[in-house]
Formats: C-alpha cells, structure tokens, sequence
C-alpha cells in the first residue's frame, strides 16, 4: 500500500501541552489506523477511521479522518508522562487484506 | 488470552551464524506477519502468510532471510549468515477476519537481534 507521509518526526512538549501529529497521503485511503509503541515496547492498536470527516475521541486523545480520505491527525490534550512513545499512522487498505503500511512516526517526548 | 507469543526475546550472535527467530500466533488467528525495526528503515514489513502460505515476501531483504509455518500456531523466521546490518528488532504480528476492527494486528513483545 501507498506510505504515508507523517509530521513531524519528533515532538518535545512539556506535560500538560498538547500535541497533534499529522499524517499526509498523496492518494485516497480506504481506511487508516493509528497505533502507538511504547520505548522499548511493541506497537498497539489505537483505533481505526473509516468514514470521510470522522472524529474519533478516546479520552485525552482526538482522532481525525480528512474530508478527502488523504489526511489524518491525532490531538492529545493535556500530556502525561504516559504518553510518552512513538505514534504511527497506517495505511490498512489496499488489496492486500491484512497489509499495513507503517508512516515513519512521530517520536513523542514529555518532559514533567 | 495469551497474546502473540517471541522467541527469544533477545540474541547476541556473530557474524556468519545462524539465526532462528520463533512466533506462536494468538490462537485462531489465521494471518501472520513478520516485521523488522531499526532507526534508519522504520518497520518494515518482510513477509506475511494466511492459513499458514505465505502470501508476499516482497519485503524479504535477500535470500539470507527465510521464514516458514509449517502450521497455524508456530512460525519461524531464519538468517543465515547472518550480518551485522541484520541487527534489529524483528516484530511477529497476527489477525484475523474475526477481529472486531479489519485489519487490526496483534503483535508480539519482538526479538532484539545483535550481530557482532
């Protein structure tokens, strides 16, 4: 599948800022998911948005899909400690069932 | 529910030598991925069966790299020789049609590999 494009790569905020990372494509994606991987630990699943223009919240965390299915954010308000890892948008379409391919990820650092 | 089962967690070996990575999928999942971490590359991904086939190894480095699941609940992944530039942490993933979000995948803790 086609990668997408994620900025920025690293992030520095201080705990209780928010932070939003950005995920780009140059094509239109049937779905995207976001997973976050803790240092040193393996990625996770967060969640998946599917339609055009879907908002998606889960607690501190806000999860977009763009209008046009080409672009994807993740808002997290008010940081902890905890949310300290690297983000990753996937582009989960294609024609290949199953086939994820992962952006570069944007590194999150909070300092407390 | 046990989750996506690698071994050994970590391997230190030399250059030349053979290099045996094990995943045991979570337990009725019928897709199995194989992924590789480093700094430079990100994850990528090198290969994944469905109902234990491998569908695309496109992803494969060379033929260094060989992975097999001879059934649904163990695969391997193999390096040999392997090289420095293989050091890595190799990732096992698997999901099935049943999850309850498509496409989701499970991954495992990963295997830090070090070639010396």
């Amino acid at each position: 599948g086609q990668q997408v494009m994620q900025i920025p790569q690293y992030q520095h905020v201080q705990e209780g800022e928010d932070f939003t990372t950005y995920c780009n494509s140059s094509t239109t994606l049937s779905n995207i998911q976001w997973y976050k991987q803790r240092p040193g630990g393996h990625p996770v699943f967060l969640i998946q948005l599917v339609k055009s223009g879907e908002v998606k919240k889960q607690k501190r965390l806000t999860f977009q899909f763009g209008e046009a299915k080409k672009n994807s954010s993740l808002h997290i308000t008010a940081t902890q400690t905890t949310d300290v890892g690297t983000y990753f948008c996937v582009n989960a379409g294609g024609t290949s069932y199953g086939k994820l391919t992962f952006g570069q990820g944007t590194i999150l650092t909070v300092h407390p | 529910d046990a989750g996506v089962i690698q071994s050994p967690r970590h391997e230190v070996t030399e250059m030349g030598q053979e290099v045996t990575l094990r995943c045991k999928p979570i337990s009725g999942h019928d897709y199995l991925f194989w992924y590789r971490q480093t700094m430079m590359r990100g994850l990528e991904l090198l290969i994944y069966f469905n109902n234990n086939v491998p569908i695309d190894d496109s992803g494969m480095p060379e033929d260094r790299f060989s992975a097999k699941m001879p059934n649904a609940s163990f695969s391997t992944l193999k390096i040999q020789p392997s090289e420095p530039r293989d050091s890595a942490v190799y990732f096992c993933a698997s999901t099935t049609w049943g999850t309850s979000v498509k496409d989701t995948q499970y991954f495992g803790p990963g295997t830090r590999l070090t070639v010396l």
